[in-house]
């Protein structure tokens, strides 16, 4: 069964370092999603991709987060620098496309800033 | 903005027997998706029910089903016969249209007893 894959699944770094995200979505997945979720919270939206264009990033703290899909496939999220705050569990989710509602959720990296 | 509430932190249940676990949210919108997705402990997000709000018929899947109150904003779930897989973060979401982000309820942490 197709999955969404994502990597690394933990990341540990220190404050003012720079860390990266990779998100490789189910094949044929148009629409792609990042999510962050805080310890004992439920996921909040960052950013979403349609192709390989931004849908919405209304919640991306753009001053130290950016995100990419080059070719509309696999995805990028970038922290630079990190902050202690942005210790979370980072889930990459796919759909169809736009018009359906079904997302697929990857296992998540869980990043830990000292 | 919508909002999604869990009122219930955590509860547990014993393994047979039936659990109902409650979700509000808040919006102005007339149609829309609400979704429960199961999170096992390091396992990825899976989704387990979903209901669309424009059908008055509660959804079910198997073992479990909804309790949609368009009028009150209420979506509960319910889960017949745990079983000690059942065991899990639970999240009750709401998506505004087909293709848009997520907006989740801070969780539920069920635990099945044996």
């Amino acid at each position: 069964e197709a999955e969404v894959a994502q990597s690394p699944r933990y990341k540990i770094t220190e404050k003012s370092q720079a860390v990266a995200f990779w998100c490789d979505p189910i094949s044929g997945h148009a629409t792609l999603y990042w999510y962050r979720q805080i310890l004992g919270q439920g996921p909040e939206l960052l950013v979403q991709f349609q192709d390989e264009s931004v849908v919405d990033d209304s919640q991306l703290p753009k001053d130290r987060f950016s995100a990419e899909r080059l070719k509309g496939v696999d995805s990028t999220l970038k922290i630079q620098p990190a902050e202690l705050g942005d210790s979370a569990m980072y889930l990459c989710a796919s759909s169809w496309t736009e018009a359906h509602n079904e997302q697929f959720f990857g296992p998540g990296t869980r990043l830990t800033v000292l | 903005a919508q909002t999604v509430t869990q009122s219930q932190p955590e509860m547990s249940v014993q393994e047979a027997e039936t659990v109902t676990l409650s979700c509000t949210y808040d919006t102005s919108e007339n149609n829309y998706y609400l979704f429960w997705y199961k999170q096992p402990p390091s396992r990825q997000m899976i989704l387990v029910i979903r209901q669309e709000a424009y059908k008055q018929q509660n959804a079910t899947e198997n073992r479990f089903s909804v309790n949609f109150q368009k009028a009150a904003k209420s979506f509960s779930l319910k889960i017949s016969d745990s079983q000690l897989g059942d065991t899990a973060m639970y999240f009750c979401a709401f998506m505004k249209r087909a293709g848009n982000m997520l907006t989740f309820g801070g969780g539920t942490r069920l635990m099945v007893k044996p």
